[in-house]
């Protein structure tokens, strides 16, 4: 049974970086076949996707966010992050990692869900 | 941001059958690209409920169902029950948007 963790500081500040971790446990993630997710939902609304990638690195990211998303993989801690720049209070959310499932990206569905991690933006 | 759109709210009594909606457009849902739904019980991460459009996966009780029409998806909850009584999200991929999932707005259910 695949289990994701999410870990970081539940608190940051206006124009810092956001980083958050993501251990997976009950599967590897070099072993490959899947892609790996972040999602987050601002409190009281709905869900938005924020990346994936693969335990090669290759990435896709959200059009919105992408020019302050950085997700890396850490193969051999069995781990991968978030990095969001330059926060407001705009990027207060709960955030969620997810294993992805799917033939292809076109096919991609999340499967496996962490508990979710609520990060404040706030001075 | 959501470019798949869902009712806020459904409501049923018990015993009766709910659907939601979700509307897409030609380069999601209607491009022939898949919809997953979601349940997200209060408090709790999302759990995938429905995949591949009809699909459910093992453990998912047979009273959800889901279907796909043009650019459009439904999610069917028959003999409704207050455990029911969540958020629900349709996902899919959107060509337009560089390889990017798309949730739906969400819907409450709310077992009356």
């Amino acid at each position: 049974q695949v289990q994701l963790q999410e870990s970081g500081p539940g608190l940051v500040k206006p124009s810092q970086t956001l980083s958050l971790t993501c251990t997976v446990s009950g599967g590897s993630i070099s072993s490959g076949g899947y892609y790996w997710s972040w999602i987050r939902q601002h409190p009281g609304k709905g869900l938005e996707w924020i990346g994936y990638i693969y335990y090669s690195g290759s990435t896709y990211y959200n059009p919105s966010l992408k020019s302050r998303v950085t997700i890396s993989v850490d193969t051999s801690k069995n781990q991968f992050s978030l990095k969001l720049s330059s926060v407001t209070a705009a990027d207060t959310a709960v955030y969620y990692c997810a294993r992805v499932e799917g033939a292809s990206i076109a096919a991609a569905l999340f499967d496996y869900w962490g508990q979710g991690t609520l990060v404040t933006v706030s001075s | 941001q959501s470019v798949l759109t869902q009712p806020p709210s459904v409501s049923g009594a018990p015993g009766q059958r709910v659907t939601i909606s979700c509307t897409g457009s030609s380069s999601n849902i209607g491009a022939g690209y898949d919809v997953h739904w979601y349940q997200q019980l209060p408090g709790t991460a999302p759990k995938l409920l429905i995949y591949g459009n009809s699909n459910r996966p093992s453990g998912v009780p047979d009273r959800f169902s889901g279907s796909k029409s043009g650019t459009s998806a439904s999610l069917a909850i028959t003999g409704l029950q207050a455990e029911d009584e969540a958020d629900y999200y349709c996902q899919s991929y959107d060509s337009s948007l560089s390889g990017s999932s798309v949730f739906g707005t969400g819907t409450k259910v709310t077992v009356l």
